[in-house]
């Protein structure tokens, strides 16, 4: 991947409300895809993966993404928010046989009550 | 598994000064990656290790910055002299090559006065 854009530095959701963060990467060759959340005073953790097989993917906390081809995204998506899904949401992807992680800038997710 | 382990946590340390921040990699990973974090930069790769060798310095900023791998249980960055614009997240993370995902240590806050 030679990029990776995630569209909105700020989202705000309410507690119980649908999470959508968005990814895209430029590629031609699909890459491995990751995304990592960041709590506050934290490193990044991983929260899910695409290496190859199904394009649905689960992670932790209840987040699933999906890796479509056609749109080059990686859309990072959770049914219900809860307070403490509030972080910082990085979109990450590696070239396949590469070692350089490509990292976007990062969304901040707010829940509120 | 006690994870990435980076130290100090903190430093605190005046314009001038030698800084040497220590990482400690997940055992039986052979990747080694040190990130730095700011608002305005956000997430950047300075140096990757693989198999205790550097492979991509790219992303050193200059030549005040210097890291080295003496084993595969150990890693330094040193900043000599440090500056003001130094002041930042650095991150350690390490992988096994095959699992691609990097594990990132909690981080260590460099403020440079």
């Amino acid at each position: 991947a030679q990029s990776v854009t995630q569209l909105g530095s700020h989202v705000s959701v309410s507690e119980g409300a649908l999470v959508l963060l968005r990814c895209n990467y430029s590629s031609s060759v699909p890459p491995y895809l990751f995304w990592y959340v960041q709590y506050p005073n934290q490193g990044l953790q991983l929260l899910l993966k695409y290496t190859t097989g199904a394009t649905l993917v689960k992670g932790i906390n209840g987040f699933e993404a999906e890796f479509k081809k056609s749109e080059t995204s990686f859309h990072l998506t959770k049914p219900s928010a809860h307070m403490s899904d509030a972080a910082e949401y990085f979109c990450a992807a590696l070239n396949t046989g590469g070692f350089k992680t490509i990292f976007g800038a990062g969304t901040r997710l707010f829940v509120k009550a | 598994d006690a994870g990435v382990i980076q130290s100090p946590r903190h430093e605190v340390t005046e314009m001038g000064q030698e800084v040497t921040l220590r990482c400690k990699p997940i055992s039986g990973h052979n990747s080694l990656f040190w990130y730095r974090q700011t608002m305005m930069r956000g997430l950047e790769l300075l140096i990757y290790f693989n198999n205790n060798v550097p492979i991509d310095d790219s992303g050193m900023p200059e030549d005040r910055f210097s890291a080295k791998m003496p084993n595969a249980s150990f890693s330094t960055l040193k900043i000599q002299p440090s500056e003001p614009r130094d002041s930042a997240v650095y991150f350690c993370a390490s992988s096994y090559q095959g699992l691609y995902e990097q594990y990132f240590g909690p981080g260590t806050r460099l403020t440079v006065t």
